[in-house]
């Protein structure tokens, strides 16, 4: 069965270090998201791509984030620097079909700052 | 603004127990329902989607329900086993925000 893969499963990097975050969607779908989770809280959205751009993005997303689709297969975040704050599990999702299909889920990344 | 709240947080049962798992969304113009299981530290892995038009969905021992009118959903999980225990986590995708709001989810215990 298809399945949503992420690279690398955990990582940690110093405060002020950029990261970035791999994803690869099932192969047929057209919509792509990261979600993140700090421990104990909500799985909360960060950004929707499609058609190579953005679609929308949640307050979260600064201009510390950037998401890329540098070929036909990965879908990466991106963050510059950094922060204490930014420790969280990361999770890509893809869908065929975002109003009537399912959000597919990868294992996610857990990121440590330290 | 779309909230999502589930009920109750923590749920711990004997193994063979019927039980159902509430969720509640404060804006009814969804397109579709998700219920997730969440492992310990593990990735979400897709139990049930139910279209706003439907009003329930089975697979297997799992049975999702959904009044859109009244912002409601229940996962209904019969005779129980300790391999359900998990955090189940409902989502609602709403047409006017592109993405999934979830629930903070009910962590179930299900004990021999």
């Amino acid at each position: 069965e298809p399945e949503v893969t992420q690279t690398p499963s955990h990582q940690v990097t110093q405060m002020g270090q950029e990261v970035i975050l791999r994803c690869v969607p099932i192969s047929n779908h057209l919509y792509f998201y990261w979600y993140r989770q700090i421990l104990g809280q909500k799985v909360e959205f960060l950004v929707s791509f499609y058609n190579n751009e953005i679609s929308e993005k949640s307050e979260i997303f600064d201009d510390q984030f950037s998401v890329e689709r540098p070929d036909g297969s990965n879908f990466t975040l991106k963050i510059r620097s950094t922060k204490l704050e930014d420790s969280a599990m990361y999770f890509c999702a893809s869908s065929a079909s975002p109003s009537s299909e399912t959000q597919y889920f990868g294992p996610g990344t857990r990121l440590l700052v330290l | 603004k779309q909230e999502v709240t589930q009920i109750p947080a923590a749920l711990s049962v004997p193994e063979g127990e019927n039980l159902v798992l509430n969720c509640s969304f404060t804006d009814s113009a969804i397109y579709n329902l998700q219920w997730f299981r969440q492992d310990p530290g593990k990735g979400l892995t897709s139990l049930l989607l139910i279209q706003s038009s439907q009003r329930e969905q089975t697979s297997g021992r799992l049975n999702a329900s959904l009044d859109k009118s009244s912002g409601r959903s229940t996962l209904y999980i019969a005779a129980s086993q300790p391999g359900d225990s998990a955090t189940y986590l409902c989502a609602v995708f709403s047409g006017g925000y592109n993405k999934l709001i979830f629930g903070a989810g009910t962590r179930l215990a299900v004990h021999p």
